[in-house]
């Protein structure tokens, strides 16, 4: 079992430029959540899911979009990149949702440089 | 809103001694709390989680937590450390209400010495 994929694995951007990081789960998981890993900062959620159809802001929305088609596919898009958005990207699952206690399952990441 | 702070960014053991990772958290409700642990170049993998069924939780690689209330505290323990436990720690919990999804820490880094 793959568990969540996430692609790229890195990748270097000119600012201004778009980009969408793909997540994809095999889990048949409910809730999927996008979380941005800065050194000293730790994760801060960016945007969530709680099932298909719907999506929800976190903490640090701006400059981010998501949309939630299907229960495996969680896309976040940067309509314009920023270097404030150089960061490391986590895509999560979880089958009921925090609301139940569930536990988060991570991907690997994703590297992006905005230059 | 709910908040966890760790204290120390690095925590650093000999091989062989107790490993203690310190995890305060900021609730009028009691939360549910976990630990996840990262290794380099990697994701997020959970060791524990605490969802009120018992106090003291038991994790994998050894690890443990205990829950307590009066102290809002969470800290992780391993009574004897291995060089393979050398990671990045990160607390998190939850209490519902506003956004779904975990509010993290600021991560430990946990060295061990040879």
């Amino acid at each position: 079992t793959a568990g969540i994929t996430q692609a790229p694995t890195s990748q270097i951007l000119a600012a201004g430029r778009s980009m969408t990081l793909r997540c994809t789960q095999d889990m048949r998981h409910n809730a999927m959540y996008w979380y941005r890993q800065d050194l000293g900062l730790g994760l801060r959620l960016i945007h969530y899911s709680n099932t298909a159809g719907t999506t929800g802001k976190g903490e640090v929305p701006d400059g981010y979009s998501v949309s939630r088609a299907n229960t495996d596919d969680f896309p976040l898009t940067l309509a314009s990149a920023v270097p404030s958005q150089t960061s490391v990207y986590f895509c999560a699952s979880s089958g009921h949702g925090t609301l139940s206690g569930s536990e988060q399952f991570f991907g690997p990441g994703t590297r992006l440089t905005v230059l | 809103a709910q908040s966890v702070t760790q204290l120390g960014s690095h925590v650093s053991v000999s091989e062989g001694a107790l490993v203690l990772l310190r995890c305060n958290y900021s609730s009028s409700v009691p939360p549910y709390l976990f630990w996840y642990v990262q290794y380099p170049n990697q994701g997020l993998q959970l060791l524990l989680k605490y969802t009120s069924a018992a106090t003291l939780v038991k994790g994998i690689n050894g690890f443990e937590a205990e829950f307590k209330k009066s102290e809002t505290s969470f800290h992780l323990t391993k009574p004897s450390a291995h060089m393979s436990d050398a990671a990045e720690y990160f607390c998190a919990g939850w209490t519902g209400g506003g956004a779904d999804g975990l509010t993290f820490g600021k991560g430990t880094h946990l060295i061990i010495q040879p």
